[in-house]
């Protein structure tokens, strides 16, 4: 049973142009998310979050969306860089279940010069 | 700062084998949570250690054991090795079990033959 779920596997997109990865999770309890980037030999490094109080985060180029009654969230990456290409990852953490995450199984992100 | 680390890099076993796995969490972390990824699919989580002691738990069977020591470090042993058991095992540190970041080491590249 999967409770987080990244639906494309990859992804290409054209530098400056904008990346949308999407996550779709189906446990009610999950309150906070997570979107980790993942380079080859390296172990998945943070990237942005979003409290389930909010619908929306900026960081930078990153922006994380939340819709709670679709289960739904998506990341937005303007402008795409090619050294944004990495497998990025979808995570989520229940409510008092102190930080163990549930992880989508990825999407890999081409972003062409 | 040394971020976390895992030792080995690469391990090769052969069914019915037992393994350990090592893990040294960043500096100022005390919590060590073990994550499995298998080909093609997001980091599944194992189990963590907070103060030398099993805190929580995934859905995985007993042959994975682990340990953590005084300095914080960790082991994670996997038991009766299956096929099934070949995939990249991360170590991921934060401080404490509350709502912390968590930062993941590079893994370990598991193969059982």
């Amino acid at each position: 049973d999967q409770q987080v779920k990244q639906n494309s596997p990859s992804l290409s997109v054209q530098e400056g142009r904008i990346s949308i990865l999407n996550c779709d999770y189906t446990n009610s309890m999950f309150d906070y998310f997570l979107w980790y980037k993942k380079y080859p030999a390296e172990g998945p490094t943070f990237l942005i979050s979003i409290s389930s109080i909010k619908d929306k985060n900026e960081d930078g180029r990153f922006t994380v969306f939340l819709n709670k009654s679709a289960k739904h969230l998506s990341l937005h990456i303007v402008p795409s860089q090619p050294g944004d290409s990495a497998v990025y990852f979808c995570a989520a953490r229940p409510n008092n279940a102190g930080n163990m995450l549930t992880f989508g199984g990825g999407t890999r992100l081409m972003v062409k010069p | 700062d040394a971020g976390v680390t895992q030792s080995p890099t690469h391990l090769i076993k052969t069914r019915g084998q037992q393994v350990t796995l090592r893990c040294s969490p960043k500096s100022g972390h005390d919590t060590v949570s073990w994550y499995q990824q298998a080909l093609g699919q997001g980091p599944q989580f194992i189990f963590q250690y907070y103060e030398e002691e099993e805190r929580q738990r995934g859905n995985f069977p007993d042959r994975f054991s682990g340990h953590q020591f005084p300095n914080y470090s960790s082991e994670l042993n996997v038991n009766a090795l299956l096929l099934g058991d070949s995939a990249l095992y991360l170590c991921a540190s934060s401080y404490s079990t509350a709502y912390n970041e968590q930062f993941f080491g590079p893994g370990t590249r598991l193969t059982v033959l």
